[in-house]
């Protein structure tokens, strides 16, 4: 089964209206990821938390991390029609192991 | 963008054919990876690399065998293609990032994906 799993598994927003997804997990991670998935294209990194972490800022992308309950949260405030993608966690289980979520599609509807 | 090639993008193939996918990477990073993505599935691990002639099975790696002899290159191999093998396969590639006090982990990156059917 997978290791990390995504929810919602699909959101439908506004623009401008924030996004929130989440991503619950079942091992002890060293660190966790998202990403994000443009249609028909590789995935794109978008930031990392590290498991003595709790909560990290990147120009809009907004990640907390909560090792106690195994889950993490990816909040895209003020989200645009660019937005809409798939965005996946990745937590990495081992120095060089990664295992990634079945992703939330976003739609930003402009 | 990350110096990864995949090929080929796109292969259609028989049942029972042997089938290689290639990933090439001009960023000397040390770990390579072959994920498959599948509707419903997400992105899942097949094998990995953490250096030359040094691989490990992931996930989902019943069917499938990889080899790597050069740093720049991770291939995959099918050896007898089954329809369930019918997918988009990435390759990633990353490097270690040590941190003063505890160990960490770089970012991946992706190729473009080679979307292979199996007939």
């Amino acid at each position: 089964s997978q290791q990390g799993e995504e929810d919602p598994q699909a959101l439908s927003i506004q623009e401008g209206e924030n996004a929130t997804m989440n991503c619950s997990y079942k091992t002890s991670i060293n660190n966790l990821q998202w990403y994000r998935q443009n249609s028909g294209r590789g995935l794109v990194h978008l930031i990392l938390i590290r498991s003595n972490e709790r909560e990290k800022h990147s120009g809009r992308l907004r990640v907390t991390l909560d090792t106690s309950k195994k889950s993490s949260s990816l909040l895209i405030t003020a989200s645009r029609a660019a937005d809409t993608a798939s965005y996946f966690c990745a937590t990495g289980v081992s120095a060089y192991k990664y295992i990634f979520g079945t992703g939330t599609r976003l739609k930003v509807l402009a | 963008d990350a110096g990864i090639t995949q090929s080929p993008r796109h292969k259609v193939t028989e049942t029972g054919t042997p089938v290689t996918l290639r990933c090439h990477q001009t960023e000397n990073h040390r770990y390579m990876y072959w994920y498959r993505q599948d509707p419903g599935h997400g992105l899942r691990l097949i094998h990995y690399s953490y250096g030359v002639k040094d691989t490990d099975k992931g996930e989902v790696s019943d069917g499938y065998s990889v080899s790597r002899s050069k740093t720049e290159d991770f291939l995959l191999t099918l050896e007898s293609a089954t329809s369930s093998q019918t997918s988009v396969y990435f390759c990633a590639i990353s490097e270690r990032v040590r941190l003063a006090g505890a160990p960490n982990t770089g970012e991946l990156f992706f190729g473009e994906g080679s979307r292979l059917t199996v007939l």
